[in-house]
């Protein structure tokens, strides 16, 4: 157990709609990252928050977009949702001492977009 | 760019072999960090071992091995007689400071009874 959570662990939902997935860092943790893991991108970085600030930005889709609220937990917003957005989407956290600090990963989102 | 290379998508032993999972990076930095984590069947990720990129000392942690070459670019993993429970897939990743990890596209370990 990384000590990161994430809900909910499934989520079934129809194209159109809007979605968000929310992650709880490890104790002590101020940085927070979101990862999207597909079938055909594999696992792609898609933003970083620290401390309640965006840090950096990966290969997000405008239709997403992510907040880190100020106890630390981050939500990830996934709207107009289309079939390629079925992925399982990760919430990783560190201590953000350094940006190269050990990421530790939540058991995931499955997302899957009917 | 920096690009991790996992080129063998799937292995399969029988258990007790060992078995050695390699990695390729590319990266023009000089300082960098590089992963590799576990992802088993049921989903999560697993953080497994953290290098940077002035340590080239090889760790060995059970039946876990590292061995880090910068004059070939390479991160391999080797697993010590390998069992049922050591199936999943592997990745290896890089962070070069972009603040992000990039990951290779994975290994798939089967271990056979």
């Amino acid at each position: 157990d990384s000590g990161v959570t994430q809900t909910p662990k499934h989520l079934i939902t129809a194209t159109g709609q809007r979605v968000t997935l929310r992650c709880s860092p490890r104790s002590g943790d101020l940085s927070v990252y979101w990862y999207q893991q597909s079938l055909d991108q594999g696992l792609q970085f898609l933003i970083q928050y620290y401390n309640g600030e965006e840090r950096a930005k990966g290969n997000i889709l405008e239709r997403f977009s992510a907040q880190q609220f100020p106890d630390l937990h981050s939500e990830l917003n996934l709207s107009s949702l289309e079939l390629g957005d079925s992925a399982l989407y990760f919430c990783a956290s560190s201590a953000g001492t350094s940006d190269a600090d050990t990421q530790y990963f939540g058991p995931g989102t499955r997302l899957t977009v009917l | 760019a920096q690009k991790v290379t996992q080129a063998q998508t799937e292995i399969s032993v029988v258990e007790k072999e060992d078995v050695t999972l390699d990695c390729v990076y590319e990266t023009r930095d000089t300082t960098y960090y590089l992963f590799w984590y576990k992802q088993p069947p049921s989903g999560e990720l697993v953080f497994l071992i953290r290098r940077n990129s002035f340590d080239e000392q090889n760790e060995i942690s059970g039946r876990y091995s590292w061995n880090f070459q910068k004059s070939t670019s390479s991160f391999n993993f080797t697993i010590t007689a390998s069992q049922v429970v050591d199936s999943a897939v592997y990745f290896c990743a890089q962070f070069t400071g972009r603040r992000a990890l990039t990951f290779g596209s994975g290994t798939r370990l089967q271990v056979q009874p």
